[in-house]
């Protein structure tokens, strides 16, 4: 079973900031999911991974298999980046769930 | 940009009802799945339906549960016999093809209440 772990918890920072949060896996992947999840609960899919890095707009999301590890970078936060973000991983590549990590609680203040 | 939807948005069910809990997939995916997420908790795996079977399903999704694809377009989930720890937001997602190949698309939501 794999365990996904996140850091930090909880993030505040100032508008403009560079932001990033951290995603560790204990068991091999297929594929690594960054999820964004709004107050009202919805959750919108934002990168798939397998491999190196995928960039969106002023998201960047990169993984490093060997180390088990993958990280999400906000370039110049705005309050309107304020949410959870969440790391789910899967291990195979059909009907497989995803194993979601806590969720990273992140505040972007003006 | 095509959703997975989702109805209701909220159910309060006294304990010991049973509840349907239905979800509209994207019409071309073929890949459906079941989360749930405690209010305050992690979201959770439930069950994946692919090729009109349940292909995964974690321990949570005992003998109470059930799911549907009784049409073309809708994807259901029953719970028998509701108990106060069913209390959760239940999300349906889709994909077109399996979850280490394409992102899933969630829908909005069932919050479940049950009393």
């Amino acid at each position: 079973k794999n365990e996904v772990e996140q850091s930090p918890q909880n993030l505040t920072a100032q508008e403009g900031e560079f932001i990033t949060i951290n995603c560790s896996y204990s068991v091999g992947i297929s594929a690594l999911h960054w999820l964004q999840q709004h107050p009202g609960g919805g959750i919108v899919s934002l990168f798939m991974l397998s491999s190196g890095k995928k960039k969106h707009g002023r998201l960047i999301a990169t993984i490093n298999i060997q180390e088990k590890h993958s990280s999400l970078h906000i370039t110049a936060s705005h309050p309107r980046d304020s949410a959870v973000y969440i790391c789910a991983v899967t291990g195979g590549g059909g009907a497989d769930g995803l194993t979601f990590g806590k969720g990273t609680h992140l505040i972007i203040q003006p | 940009e095509p959703e997975v939807t989702q109805t209701p948005s909220h159910q309060v069910t006294q304990m010991g009802q049973e509840v349907i809990l239905r979800c509209v997939p994207i019409s071309n995916h073929l890949y459906f799945y079941w989360y749930r997420q405690i209010l305050g908790q992690k979201v959770e795996f439930l069950v994946s339906f692919y090729n009109n079977e349940i292909s995964e399903k974690s321990e949570i999704f005992d003998d109470q549960f059930s799911v549907e694809r009784p049409d073309g377009s809708n994807f259901t989930l029953k719970i028998r016999s509701t108990k106060l720890e069913d209390s959760a937001m239940y999300f349906c997602a889709s994909s077109d093809r399996g979850s280490g190949n394409q992102p899933q698309h969630f829908g909005d939501g069932t919050r479940l209440s049950i009393l």
